[in-house]
């Protein structure tokens, strides 16, 4: 069995505070990492990929991979209420098309 | 342009009866998957299509599911003898053929 963990929080933070979120996997053959966010209610949307050791940014956004410690994290800067939502973490397995292994998600909560 | 569409929204039934999930990829994906997001739980991977491709039908839970896809776009989920552990979110993604899984609004399934 192939897993995909995060601590499920709620992790909360005061707004314009940096969120940390992480994720573990269990598969070191992964390749392919993926942070969703998912608001109460609605489907997953895609916030960042990344697939190389190190840091990506994207906006606000930056998300890190280490494949040695099979450790993937997305940080948040200037955390705002509207990023209050689930952040999932989703890993590409290399069977089954690349279809996503997600871990149970983190519980994010803005304060203002 | 339009993104994955899926229907209905939302389907009570009652055990022991069939239900089929409709899943509407956006035009021109090649790749389609369903998905399972049960409450408190993260999301399952059910079935692959890649084009007109045999299916990869490896998540599957268990016979009572099956799903086609029709001229390698529309997508329908069976669920055969209903059973209430069948309840939960179901999500369709598609895919260019590139790593980004783009996700419909889910069909809420209830089994009374």
């Amino acid at each position: 069995q192939k897993e995909v963990e995060q601590n499920s929080g709620p992790l909360s933070v005061p707004e314009g505070a940096i969120a940390s979120l992480n994720c573990t996997y269990s598969d070191r053959g992964s390749q392919s990492f993926f942070w969703y966010r998912q608001y109460s209610g609605k489907s997953p949307e895609l916030i960042m990929f990344i697939y190389s050791n190190g840091d990506k940014e994207d906006g606000r956004f930056t998300a890190q991979l280490n494949k040695a410690s099979q450790y993937v994290s997305l940080l948040i800067r200037d955390s705002q209420p509207s990023d209050s939502a689930t952040y999932l973490c989703a890993v590409e397995g290399i069977n089954s098309g690349y279809a996503l292994n997600f871990g149970k998600g983190t519980s994010l909560l803005v304060t203002p | 342009g339009a993104g994955v569409s899926q229907s209905p929204s939302n389907k009570v039934t009652e055990k022991g009866k069939d239900v089929e999930l409709r899943c509407d990829p956006i035009s021109g994906h090649t790749a389609l998957y369903w998905y399972r997001q049960s409450l408190g739980q993260g999301l399952e991977f059910l079935i692959y299509f890649q084009g007109n491709s045999a299916p990869d039908k490896s998540g599957l839970p268990s016979d009572r599911f099956s799903a086609e896809r029709t001229g390698g776009s529309v997508s329908t989920l069976t669920i055969q003898r209903t059973q209430q552990e069948d309840s939960a979110v179901y999500l369709c993604a598609s895919t260019p053929g590139g790593n980004e899984q783009f996700f419909g609004p889910g069909t809420r399934l209830t089994v009374l």
